[in-house]
């Protein structure tokens, strides 16, 4: 089983439209969690980092359920600029500044 | 401004030859990570360093190499090429954020062994 585990997708949606991905994480001792962008053939970038508590970035909402051991990204009123890859990170509990990145979830945002 | 750098953007070599990859990084971080990128397995960790002269082997290391003997640099070396080691190669470097390390990234090597 994968350390971190996400939909491949792609997710084709419209503009406008609110999508949500889900991640599932293995390791129930992981510290810390993002979620990062990664265009077509260029590096990751990181979008946003996951609190415990929940947290909203203009449009992008994560969500943490440490219990089920997943992790969400939600992105409401979708912008053609939002098609990429979106990368579920963990950090594991026993090397602090290591980081294990999902494959990754494909959205394609259409006119 | 602070940027992570590398060099060559863009490699083909032989196989069995010797490549080194440059990373460059002006954050001033003490952690430095190299990664390479393949359809279906997304960033898997080669080795990585936490300060000048500290190495650690990631989950594939075998047949690559780094050293650190400095701050701002961490060059990852293929000893001998092989056709498997075609990727694309990242490198980041991370430090403390509110929810825990966050990494930047370099703008990757594509690299091709023939």
């Amino acid at each position: 089983r994968k350390e971190v585990e996400q939909d491949p997708g792609p997710f084709n949606v419209p503009e406008g439209a609110t999508v949500a991905f889900n991640c599932t994480y293995s390791n129930s001792a992981s510290q810390s969690f993002f979620w990062y962008r990664q265009d077509c053939r260029k590096e990751p970038k990181l979008l946003m980092s996951v609190y415990s508590s929940g947290n909203e970035d203009g449009r992008f909402t994560a969500q943490l359920n440490r219990a089920s051991q997943y992790i969400s990204l939600l992105i409401r009123d979708s912008k053609l600029s939002d098609s990429a890859t979106y990368l579920c990170v963990v950090s594991p509990s026993g090397g602090y500044n290591k980081l294990i990145f999902g494959a990754g979830t494909r959205l394609a945002v259409h006119p | 401004d602070a940027e992570i750098t590398q060099s060559p953007r863009h490699k083909i070599t032989e196989t069995g030859r010797q490549v080194t990859l440059a990373c460059h990084q002006t954050w001033n971080h003490n952690n430095m990570f190299w990664y390479r990128q393949d359809l279906g397995h997304g960033l898997r960790l080669i080795h990585y360093s936490y300060g000048v002269h500290d190495t650690n082997k990631g989950e594939v290391s075998d047949g690559y190499s780094v050293s650190r003997s400095n701050t701002e640099d961490l060059p990852l070396t293929l000893e001998s090429a092989a056709s498997s080691q075609t990727s694309v190669y990242f490198c980041a470097s991370s430090g403390p954020g509110l929810a825990g390390p966050e990494q930047y990234f370099g703008p990757g090597t594509r690299l091709t062994v023939t």
